[in-house]
């Protein structure tokens, strides 16, 4: 059974540093994309990056690009965001997916952990 | 970016009925429109890829079709366990783009 597991969330000041993590099981970590998407309180879904099965590829959503840092361990299928200069429009609940097909990154999210919740406030 | 507009945004309806949710692209996107599920305390379910392909699991009453700017997500006999938040994805081109949502509701 394909698990994610996300942690790291919490409560950070404006201008300071968080960093996620995902923890997958239950198939081939180095085998698939990975991707971050997040949802602000009561508003719909935002992709936020994306990661190919290698780490060698990344893609970011313009909001982020240069604050946000999208990687992962395969040795320890793991998943991680690091966002820096964190504002307060990135408040919301951060999930990782699992893309479909094994080898590519452009494609859909076929499995989504539960989130973890980043509030950005002084 | 390719804008995902949803519609309706809520829709009320009674079990064994049957309903449509609605996703409008800004340009083309073939075929490539993701259908996902969210319901509170449970991950988010991927139902439909691909415009018309069920993910292995959803139940066939889930339907979708429509390409290019149009698509239409149709559940038919509606189950009690079928009352949620609904988002379409478009995946043909990066930044990938959601709707806006619709909540399907008791009624």
């Amino acid at each position: 059974e394909v698990q994610l597991v996300e942690s790291g969330g919490g409560l950070v000041q404006p201008g300071r540093s968080l960093k996620l993590s995902c923890a997958a099981s239950g198939f081939t970590f180095s085998n698939y994309g990975m991707h971050w998407i997040r949802q602000a309180p009561t508003k719909g879904l935002e992709w936020v990056a994306s990661i190919s099965p290698s780490g060698g590829s990344t893609y970011y959503r313009d909001s982020v690009k240069g604050r946000f840092t999208i990687s992962r361990d395969n040795a320890k299928s793991t998943l991680y965001l690091q966002m820096d200069s964190l504002r307060s429009e990135d408040t919301a609940t951060y999930y990782c997916a699992r893309g479909y097909y094994p080898g590519i990154t452009g494609d859909w999210f076929a499995y989504w952990g539960q989130g973890t919740l980043v509030t950005v406030s002084s | 970016d390719v804008q995902m507009t949803q519609s309706p945004s809520n829709l009320a309806a009674s079990p064994g009925e049957s309903v449509s949710i609605n996703c409008k692209a800004s340009k083309s996107i073939s075929k490539y429109l993701a259908w996902y599920q969210q319901k509170p305390g449970k991950a988010n379910k991927l139902l439909i890829y691909s415009g018309s392909t069920l993910q292995s699991g959803t139940p066939s009453r889930f339907s979708g079709s429509g390409s290019g700017t149009d698509f239409t997500l149709t559940i038919r006999n509606l189950e009690p366990e079928d009352f949620g938040l609904y988002y379409c994805q478009q995946h043909n081109e990066y930044p990938w783009t959601f709707g806006g949502g619709t909540k399907l509701e008791l009624k």
